[in-house]
């Protein structure tokens, strides 16, 4: 079954800092992955997916993730933040099991930016 | 663009009341997702659809049924509602081919 692993319930960052967001997953086959943002009181939005192709993948607004295999991982970064950052940001893997298309997710990271 | 619209942003019910809520989407996709969302908790699948008609249990059933009747349409019932089933709700839609789903604006439910 798979599974998804954020560290850090809270991360807070100084506007210009480089953002770190850190998710590592579990899974028995080749994993289709995805970072998503959930602004106050909004829905999700996808901010990148990782299927196969590169392992470094560029998503909206600045965004990036790079998959790595050898150590699970999935971790999400911007090279500097900007306080319209702040928000909860969501690690996804796909189910493989009953449920087409259903996405695993994490609990969530909520990121802070300091001015 | 994609838009998959669920019809209330807000919503306060009493307990033991039935509750609909409601999820429309434009993308003519075949699967259908309803999440309940709590802090720390994440979100958690409570029913999905993949075709009109055909459903199928999550990870947290108890307490909700689903409807799918049309292609587009998603509704998610809760037959008598109570106080713990107050929470966020979040449709999402997504097609066999791409990877993703995406997801409506979200219903914050009250049961008082």
């Amino acid at each position: 079954a798979q599974s998804v692993t954020q560290l850090g319930s809270h991360v807070s960052v100084s506007e210009g800092a480089l953002v770190l967001l850190r998710c590592n997953y579990s899974s028995s086959v080749p994993p289709y992955l995805f970072w998503y943002v959930q602004y106050p009181n909004q829905g999700l939005q996808l901010l990148l997916k990782y299927t196969s192709a590169a392992t470094l993948v560029k998503g909206i607004n600045g965004f990036e993730a790079e998959f790595k295999k050898s150590e699970t991982s999935f971790h999400l970064t911007k090279p500097s933040a900007h306080m319209s950052d702040a928000a909860e940001y969501f690690c996804a893997v796909r189910d493989y099991g009953g449920s087409q298309g259903n996405l695993i997710f994490g609990k969530g990271t909520k990121l802070s930016v300091k001015p | 663009d994609v838009k998959v619209t669920q019809s209330s942003r807000y919503l306060v019910k009493r307990t033991g009341e039935k509750v609909f809520l409601e999820c429309v989407q434009d993308m003519d996709h075949e699967n259908m997702f309803w999440y309940r969302q709590d802090p720390g908790l994440g979100l958690r699948l409570i029913y999905f659809s993949y075709d009109v008609k055909m459903k199928e249990k999550g990870d947290i059933p108890e307490g909700y049924s689903v409807s799918r009747e049309k292609k587009e349409r998603f509704s998610l019932i809760l037959e008598s509602a109570s106080t713990n089933q107050t929470s966020m709700y979040l449709c999402a839609s997504s097609s066999i081919t791409d990877r993703g789903a995406f997801f409506g604006q979200g219903t914050r439910l009250t049961v008082v």
